[in-house]
């Protein structure tokens, strides 16, 4: 059964940052690109960024560009996104989602999210 | 970046109705677009991916066409777990980008 558990989410002050983690289990954690995927409150999804399986490759979205950081550790199946400079727009509830095939397609499997609250 | 606009944003919708969701992209995505459902404080659940193919246990009422820039979720008969809301989300171009969503309510 494939699982992902996100932490690392609080309170955090303007310009503050955070570590976000996503510890997954019940696949071959290192043959998939992985995701954050951030809703905020009320209102729809935003893809944010995403990393390949050997970490060699990152994306981003434009609004996190630059103050955002995604990596990985293969060894403990677990994906990370360093968040800096945070603003109030960056208030969500953080998802890691896994697609469907290693380097593309649709998110099969998602997290529960973790919530990141900005303000001071 | 592809910019996916869903409609209407709200559907008032009876159990046992059939309710009609759009999304369009900006520009062809072929068909690598799926729709997801999403009930309140859970996370987003496939439904249908490829445009057309429904997720693993995904009851046969849901039904998804389209290809290109144009697509279409169908819901044929409303059941009381399907009031929700639904996105798109193309797959095709970097970055991914969803639609704004499409609340179905029950009327």
């Amino acid at each position: 059964e494939v699982l992902l558990l996100e932490s690392g989410g609080g309170l955090v002050q303007p310009g503050g940052s955070l570590r976000l983690s996503c510890a997954a289990s019940g696949f071959t954690f290192s043959d998939y690109h992985m995701s954050w995927v951030r809703q905020a409150p009320g209102k729809g999804l935003e893809w944010v960024s995403a990393i390949s399986g050997s970490g060699d490759s990152t994306y981003y979205a434009d609004s996190v560009k630059g103050r955002f950081s995604i990596s990985r550790d293969n060894f403990k199946n677990t994906l990370f996104l360093q968040m800096n400079s945070l603003r109030a727009e960056d208030m969500a509830v953080y998802y890691c989602a896994k697609r469907v095939r290693p380097a593309g397609g649709h998110f099969e499997y998602w997290g529960q999210g973790t919530l990141v609250t900005v303000s001071s | 970046e592809i910019v996916m606009t869903q409609s209407p944003a709200t559907l008032s919708v009876s159990p046992g109705e059939r309710a009609t969701l759009s999304c369009r992209a900006s520009q062809s995505v072929r068909s690598n677009l799926a729709w997801y459902q999403q009930e309140p404080g859970q996370a987003p659940r496939v439904l249908i991916y490829d445009a057309s193919t429904r997720a693993t246990g995904i009851p046969a009422r849901f039904s998804g066409s389209g290809s290109g820039t144009e697509f279409t979720l169908t819901i044929s008969s409303l059941q009381s777990e399907d009031f929700a809301v639904y996105y798109c989300q193309q797959y095709s171009n970097w970055p991914l980008t969803f639609g704004g969503g499409t609340k179905v309510e029950i009327k």
